[in-house]
């Protein structure tokens, strides 16, 4: 079975500083990968996706992650955090065969302080 | 992009009643679409899988008799839950994924979610 480890429950960063978010997953295979941001109250907003190719994966807002393959990792990085990019931040797996069921992590709560 | 809307927004039932909450992919067709419901402070729980004009496929221990779903077209399926109860309210948020991508990948186009109180 699929699954999705976000180590960090709660991160706080500097407006301004870098962040890395970490997410570490478990397939079979080369799974499906995904970021997702949720503002309080709202759905989820896709952030990027690697499926295949470039490991390194530009998403919106200025983010960015590597798939891993050896560490079997998927860290979401941005050089410069604004106020605005505080939320929750999800990892997801998702299976390649079937529905493409997508697991996600437990979450990452980030603040951004001034 | 490929937008997904629910309804309602927000709902608060009295216990032992049920109540339906809409999933609509307003400009794409989705032949699949999941449920799932956030827990606070959780992650999204799959709970169901539903194909447009088959059974859905219930996650293990979600309850098919509560939980009723149902795909009639390739825009909109429905999630009722049934005989509601306190434990029952939750946010209940719904996904639609475009049509059959050969090798493309199983990106999910979220709804806003449904906050369900149950009193």
């Amino acid at each position: 079975a699929q699954s999705v480890t976000q180590p960090d429950i709660h991160i706080t960063v500097s407006e301004g500083a870098s962040l890395e978010l970490r997410c570490n997953y478990s397939y079979g295979a080369t799974p499906y990968l995904f970021w997702y941001v949720q503002s309080p109250g709202q759905g989820l907003q896709l952030l990027l996706k690697y499926f295949s190719g470039d490991t390194l994966v530009q998403g919106i807002k200025g983010f960015e992650a590597e798939f891993k393959r050896s560490q079997s990792s998927f860290n979401l990085r941005k050089p410069s955090v604004h106020w605005s990019d505080a939320a929750e931040y999800f990892c997801a797996v998702g299976a390649r065969g079937g529905y493409q069921k997508v697991t996600f992590g437990t979450g990452t709560k980030l603040q951004v302080i001034p | 992009g490929a937008v997904v809307s629910q309804h309602p927004s927000r709902v608060i039932c009295k216990s032992g009643t049920s109540v339906k909450i809409e999933c609509r992919s307003l400009d794409f067709q989705a032949t699949t679409m999941f449920w799932y419901r956030q827990f606070p402070k959780k992650s999204l729980m799959l709970m169901a899988t539903s194909n447009e004009g088959s059974k859905a496929t219930y996650e293990q221990g979600v309850e098919k008799d509560k939980f009723l779903i149902n795909h009639a077209s390739l825009t909109l399926s429905t999630l009722t839950v049934t005989s509601a109860h306190p434990e029952d309210s939750s946010f209940y948020i719904c996904s639609a994924r475009v049509g059959s991508q050969a090798g493309g990948g199983g990106e999910q186009f979220f709804g806003p979610g449904t906050r369900l109180t149950v009193l």
